[in-house]
């Protein structure tokens, strides 16, 4: 069974703080994607990354692709309210269903 | 682009009915969509794997004759779930891939609740 382990679970931080949210497994996936997720809504897609040691930036998230892709981790920098949510990530692999992890519940307080 | 539509976004029904939940890619051509269950504060749960014009693969646990999918087009697959009872409620989700590629872009979820 492939498994992504995601940490931590939950986290609550004060806004402007910086966090990480890591993502880790045994297995070797050719893509990962991050997901956040509001509640009563679907997940929306963050990013995708498919290269080892692979690095994207969106304002202010910083996503990384392990270079031996197993791993990954999401770090925000000056969190704000609005950051609020479950951030979940998922591994691919070709044809195979994604496999997610369990999640990380982000709150952050104003 | 990459939208992905739900219909109806929450549904109250009675114990014993079954209902039917549509999955839509609005601007592309889905071969493959996938069926996720949710329950509160948890991750995904894939149910199924829905391929246009072929049987559903069914995750392990998942009763195939009770959640029936139906993947008729390239950008409509329905689940419908039969015979429902009060634990069958909880949030059903839905995602397409975009030319087979690994990124799944999610629908906005169908809330259901049996009575």
């Amino acid at each position: 069974t492939q498994l992504l382990e995601q940490s931590p679970q939950f986290l609550s931080i004060q806004e402007g703080e910086n966090l990480t949210v890591y993502c880790n497994s045994s297995s070797v996936f050719s893509s990962l994607q991050w997901y956040r997720q509001e509640p009563g809504e679907g997940p929306v897609l963050l990013v995708t990354v498919v290269t080892g040691g692979e690095v994207k930036k969106l304002k202010r998230l910083t996503f990384q692709f392990g270079d031996a892709r197993k791993d990954s981790s999401l770090h925000i920098t000056a969190a704000q309210p609005g950051d609020t949510g479950l951030y979940l990530c998922a591994g691919g692999k070709g044809n195979t269903p994604l496999v997610f992890g369990k999640g990380t519940r982000l709150s952050v307080i104003a | 682009g990459a939208v992905v539509s739900q219909h109806p976004s929450r549904v109250i029904c009675k114990s014993g009915t079954s209902v039917k939940i549509e999955c839509r890619s609005l601007d592309f051509q889905a071969t493959t969509m996938f069926w996720y269950r949710q329950f509160p504060k948890q991750s995904l749960m894939l149910m199924a794997t829905s391929n246009e014009g072929s049987k559903a693969t069914y995750e392990q646990g998942v009763e195939k004759d009770k959640f029936l999918i139906n993947h008729a087009s390239l950008t409509l697959s329905t689940l419908t779930v039969t015979s429902a009872h009060p634990e069958d409620s909880s949030f059903y989700i839905c995602s397409a891939t975009v030319d087979s590629g690994e990124t799944q872009y999610f629908g906005p979820g169908t809330r259901l609740l049996v009575l």
